[in-house]
């Protein structure tokens, strides 16, 4: 069946450092990823998404790119901020309604 | 916008007790979901619903039951709860078609003593 890989499950940082949070995915129809951000006692919500295979797509600074070849769609940031502590989730749509979630990333940032 | 309305916000239950989870959305989506949050395990999808009085299993469907009889309401039943059981239940909801974003409420947390 269809399935979402988060590896990390805690990554931890300074302000103002790079982040890549891993995401692959595994499924037999085309694919529609999403990452969503919960932030300490709120509901999850959209952070990005993207069906184009090597598109870059980014929001609130945030950026990734679906790569079909690798079934990859890592999330990024140049700079992170101590506002983006928080879960995060990538989450797969495959050719249906059902969603399928990974296991999630806690990022952690630092002064 | 609209809003996912989840009740109620804590639940204590006893171990072998019926327990009933409800959700409202005003959202006038079609599809609906309900999610269970466990710290390290993300989220997994119990039941899904696409309309009215349709109900899919999702992968953690065993000792749950779930009920849409309106489309804007979507009920979740722990039908035997577990003791020392925590965890969160996310209710959710989408718009006609598949591949859209999902909205979701902020959660029921269970405890079963």
């Amino acid at each position: 069946g269809d399935s979402v890989t988060q590896t990390e499950g805690l990554v931890t940082l300074t302000k103002g450092l790079p982040v890549m949070l891993n995401c692959t995915y595994q499924t037999t129809y085309s694919p529609f990823l999403f990452w969503y951000v919960q932030h300490l006692n709120e509901a999850p919500k959209l952070l990005l998404k993207s069906s184009t295979d090597n598109k870059r797509t980014e929001h609130q600074g945030f950026y990734a790119t679906l790569h079909k070849s690798s079934s990859s769609f890592h999330l990024q940031k140049s700079s992170v901020q101590l506002s983006d502590s928080a879960l995060y989730f990538c989450a797969l749509s495959a050719g249906g309604y059902k969603v399928v979630f990974g296991s999630g990333t806690r990022l952690l940032v630092s002064p | 916008g609209g809003i996912i309305t989840q009740t109620p916000k804590f639940l204590i239950g006893q171990e072998g007790q019926k327990l009933t989870l409800k959700c409202q959305q005003n959202f006038n989506h079609d599809t609906m979901y309900w999610y269970r949050q466990d710290s390290g395990k993300g989220l997994r999808l119990i039941y899904y619903s696409i309309t009215e009085n349709d109900l899919q299993k999702g992968d953690l469907s065993e000792g749950y039951d779930a009920s849409r009889e309106k489309k804007s309401s979507f009920s979740l039943t722990v039908t035997s709860a577990q003791k020392n059981e925590m965890a969160v239940f996310l209710c959710a909801s989408s718009p006609r078609g598949a591949n859209t974003e999902v909205f979701f409420g902020k959660g029921t947390r269970l405890t079963v003593v």
